[in-house]
């Protein structure tokens, strides 16, 4: 099965800074999808970003972008410019191509500093 | 258009009951899929429904079932509950089973004591 890895259970971040997100997959297969949710305090989660793992540009919308690195599992999420309002837990997803289950990690809780 | 539903939006409940958790996907959405959401375990795939058939699993016990009505609404249902199953539970409505979208509802949050 494929497993979502996310080391930092925690980060911190000054307003206005940059701060990046780590997410680690396992997978034997080629084609799939990689996804970043945002789940603000007693919200609901929202799609961030997603990544089609045969594209080797890496996604972009607004102040968050991704590095996705195929080769090395990787899949980390930026975000510029940090907002008060980007203070949430934040889960990387899996999907393959051909399935249709979600495999997430267990999330990063973000705190944005005033 | 609406977003999903889910009902109720909290819920307490004593060991050994029964508990069922609706889902009203976004209109016109016929894949349903729930989560179990717990500290430390994120989220946890529990199963997906589409067409009113079972259509994935996750590792999770019998206690754990579901279904999903002609109209795409989906209940699941656990049963005898015991205070591990105290969670946040997540339903997620895709238009197609091929679709990489998925909206999240806003959770139901059940307590066992």
């Amino acid at each position: 099965a494929q497993t979502v890895t996310q080391s930092q259970p925690e980060m911190s971040v000054q307003e206005a800074e940059t701060v990046t997100l780590s997410c680690t997959y396992d997978t034997s297969e080629s084609d799939y999808y990689l996804f970043w949710y945002k789940q603000p305090p007693s919200r609901q989660m929202i799609l961030v970003i997603r990544q089609e793992a045969y594209k080797q540009q890496n996604a972009t919308e607004n102040r968050f972008s991704v590095n996705f690195q195929k080769a090395a599992k990787s899949f980390s999420l930026k975000i510029s410019d940090s907002q008060l309002g980007d203070a949430a837990m934040y889960f990387c997803a899996y999907r393959s191509a051909g399935g249709n289950q979600f495999y997430f990690g267990t999330g990063t809780s973000l705190t944005v500093i005033p | 258009k609406a977003g999903v539903t889910q009902t109720p939006r909290y819920l307490i409940k004593t060991r050994g009951q029964q508990v069922t958790l609706s889902c009203s996907p976004i209109s016109g959405h016929r894949s349903v899929s729930w989560y179990q959401q717990t500290p430390g375990q994120g989220l946890q795939f529990l199963f997906e429904y589409f067409s009113e058939t079972q259509r994935n699993k996750g590792n999770f016990p019998g206690r754990f079932s579901g279904r999903q009505f002609s109209n795409s609404r989906s209940e699941m249902n656990v049963s005898t509950l015991e205070l591990g199953d105290s969670a946040l539970y997540l339903c997620a409505s895709s238009p197609d089973r091929g679709s990489y979208e998925q909206y999240f509802g806003p959770g139901t949050r059940l307590t066992v004591t």
